[in-house]
Order: structure tokens, then sequence, then C-alpha cells
């Protein structure tokens, strides 16, 4: 079982540049989430899927944020116009559906992206 | 609001001590869910272990133990005998109400670093 991948890695951009981040889930985990990680802080939720459905959004850093999961297997996260204030790591996990309480459900995280705007 | 606070931001300690990494949390939620992950230097954060908020049992895990007390809203993470291979950023974190899917709520970290 494969863990949960991101693409790339690493993206160095110009401030106004779009950018777009790529998240595969482990296989058949229905729930995935977006988080941002600056420099000596925890992850910061973003945005999380259930399947297809994009269901909280509202903690997305501004307009210039936003997220699909087309086919409830993959997700991508655009940055538009970015600015140096938006330097930092995306990370994408994923859950299962389980059998027992949702919340009970650990994430697994990807390796993340670092994003760094000159 | 919910809040996790891990007051100690940086320990150092040698091979073989024991360490314990606080953690204190805020919530209004009667049932909620407690996680610590750990942060190696490599960067990917893995989970460690989960706990429900009706479930006070202690639990220990080779040389890791975390001790749960709802009373005083904490639930802290022992290492006894730490190796080199523990030195990382660890991270407490709750979760979330379902309207947010159980996000994670994650505490600043604490840095570990373990030297021979």
């Amino acid at each position: 079982d494969t863990g949960v991948s991101q693409d790339p890695r690493h993206k160095i951009t110009k401030r106004g540049q779009n950018v777009t981040f790529r998240c595969d889930p482990i296989s058949e985990h229905n729930r995935l989430y977006w988080y941002r990680q600056t420099l000596g802080q925890g992850p910061e939720f973003l945005t999380y899927f259930q399947n297809e459905a994009q269901l909280e959004k509202s903690r997305l850093l501004s307009d210039r944020f936003s997220a699909e999961r087309p086919k409830g297997s993959f997700s991508t996260l655009e940055i538009q116009r970015t600015e140096q204030g938006d330097s930092a790591m995306y990370l994408c996990a994923s859950s299962s559906p389980g059998s027992g309480l949702a919340g009970s459900y650990e994430q697994y995280f990807g390796p993340g992206t670092r994003l760094t705007v000159t | 609001a919910q809040k996790v606070t891990q007051a100690q931001t940086e320990i150092s300690v040698v091979e073989k001590e024991d360490v314990t990494l606080d953690c204190v949390y805020e919530t209004r939620d009667t049932t909620y869910y407690l996680f610590w992950y750990k942060q190696p230097p490599s960067g990917e954060l893995v989970f460690l272990i989960r706990r429900n908020s009706f479930d006070e049992q202690n639990e220990i895990s080779g040389r890791y133990s975390w001790n749960f007390q709802k009373s005083t809203s904490s639930f802290n993470f022992t290492i006894t005998a730490s190796q080199v291979v523990d030195s990382a950023v660890y991270f407490c974190a709750l979760s979330e109400p379902f309207n947010s899917g159980y996000a994670l709520n994650f505490g600043k970290g604490t840095s570990l670093l373990v030297t021979p």
C-alpha cells in the first residue's frame, strides 16, 4: 500500500505567478485534507474533501487559494497571483472511512510541497 | 474555540535519558480525539497515536507512553531511554468537530534533540 504522494516536492516561483500542487491520497481513502505549515509552526488546516465534495473551504487563506478533487481521487491546490507570504510547506493528508467513529481516524500525511516565492 | 498548547519549544537530552513532552488542550466538545505526530528532519509527519476522549487509559508502545488526563486537559508523551533517532519535532493535535471533517488542530510542536 503506497502512501500519500505530492508533486512537486519543491517549487520556486516569482511573485504574481500561479502555482498548482497535486496530491495523490492512499487509495480508497475518501477524505483528503490540505494544510499549510510555516517555519516553526504546526500545520494549519486549509480545506478538506469527502470523495469529490469540498465540504469545508472557509479556512482557505484568501480567494487566491482554491482546491479541487474532480473524481474523488487526486486533488490539486492552486494559488493564484502568489505573494511572498505564501512561501511555506503545503501538506496533503488522507484518512480512511473505516467502520468506527469518523473523528477517530488518523490522517496520513504526504511529504509536502515546499513553495518559495521570490 | 479549540486550542493546543505545547509549552516546550525545544528540549535537549542525552541519549538514554527519559523525556516527557507536554500537551494541554482546550475544547468545548464532549467527544474529541487527540493525536501525536512526529516530524523528523526529512519533513514527513508520522502518526504515533490516537486517543478518544472517552478512553482515559494510558498507553504504552515500546519506549513510548502516553498519559491522558481529562481533568487537567493534558495528553503528555514520554519517551523512555531516548535514542538519537528520536530527534524530531513532535506535534500534539486535537480533532476539530464534524463540520470541519475532523481536521486536525496542531500545537506549535516541541523540537527534541537527543545527543549521544
